[in-house]
């Protein structure tokens, strides 16, 4: 069975916190994605990752940064959160040209 | 011209009825049309895709119909189930300029309710 998990299901941070959001995929896929969720919008790309080290904008890139040191592993950073950041989290991973799996999402609040 | 715009925002539909949610694009290039299914508490999982050299794909009570000429995809569930609550997804995406990734761009989402 793929998978694709995230590090926390729920997280609540602080205006200003430096925030990490893991996330692993056992597929041997390429390619990896992060997504924000909210109501009325759908998902919007973040950043996306097609190899080790490697890194390209999405959409909304605006606050966030990737790393992407290990293949199964591609990390979402915001480097000073605000309130606004307030969403779920979702990752995804592809193998081109195969569908996009999908982990459960974190949903981040921050106060 | 990279959006997808998909309606309904939210959906009511009573057990057995037909359930249709459509989605329109403008990027002639997009080439790969699927739409997920998410439950609550869940990520998005494929349900069905489609690509533009068919006007129809059916998997079981689900189908994807697909017209070229007017930019338009929709999803129809037949016999609609209470187990069919869901947010649905309609996504597109451009092989050629989109790069080896697969990058889909995602339609808002539709809420369906199935009442039994």
């Amino acid at each position: 069975d793929v998978k694709v998990t995230q590090s926390s299901r729920y997280l609540v941070k602080r205006t200003g916190e430096k925030v990490f959001l893991e996330c692993v995929q056992d597929m041997d896929h390429e390619n990896m994605f992060w997504y924000r969720q909210d109501p009325g919008l759908g998902l919007r790309l973040i950043y996306f990752s097609y190899d080790v080290k490697m890194k390209e904008k999405g959409d909304i890139p605006e606050g966030y940064s990737v790393s992407r040191e290990k293949k199964e592993r591609f990390s979402l950073i915001l480097e000073s959160a605000s309130t606004n950041q307030t969403s779920m989290y979702l990752c995804a991973s592809n193998s081109y040209p195969n569908e996009q799996f999908f982990g459960p999402g974190t949903r981040l609040t921050v106060l | 011209q990279q959006q997808v715009k998909q309606s309904p925002q939210s959906l009511i539909v009573q057990k057995g009825g037909i359930s249709i949610i459509n989605c329109a694009y403008e990027n002639t290039a997009f080439d790969y049309f699927p739409w997920y299914q998410q439950f609550p508490g869940k990520g998005p999982a494929l349900l069905i895709a489609i690509r533009p050299d068919v006007s129809e794909k059916k998997e079981g009570r689900f189908t994807i119909s697909f017209n070229k000429s007017a930019k338009q995809f929709s999803l129809h569930i037949m016999d609609s189930q209470p187990g069919d609550s869901a947010t649905y997804f309609c996504a597109a995406s451009d092989s050629i300029n989109g790069g080896a990734t697969n990058k889909l761009i995602f339609g808002t989402g539709t809420l369906l309710a199935v009442q039994p």
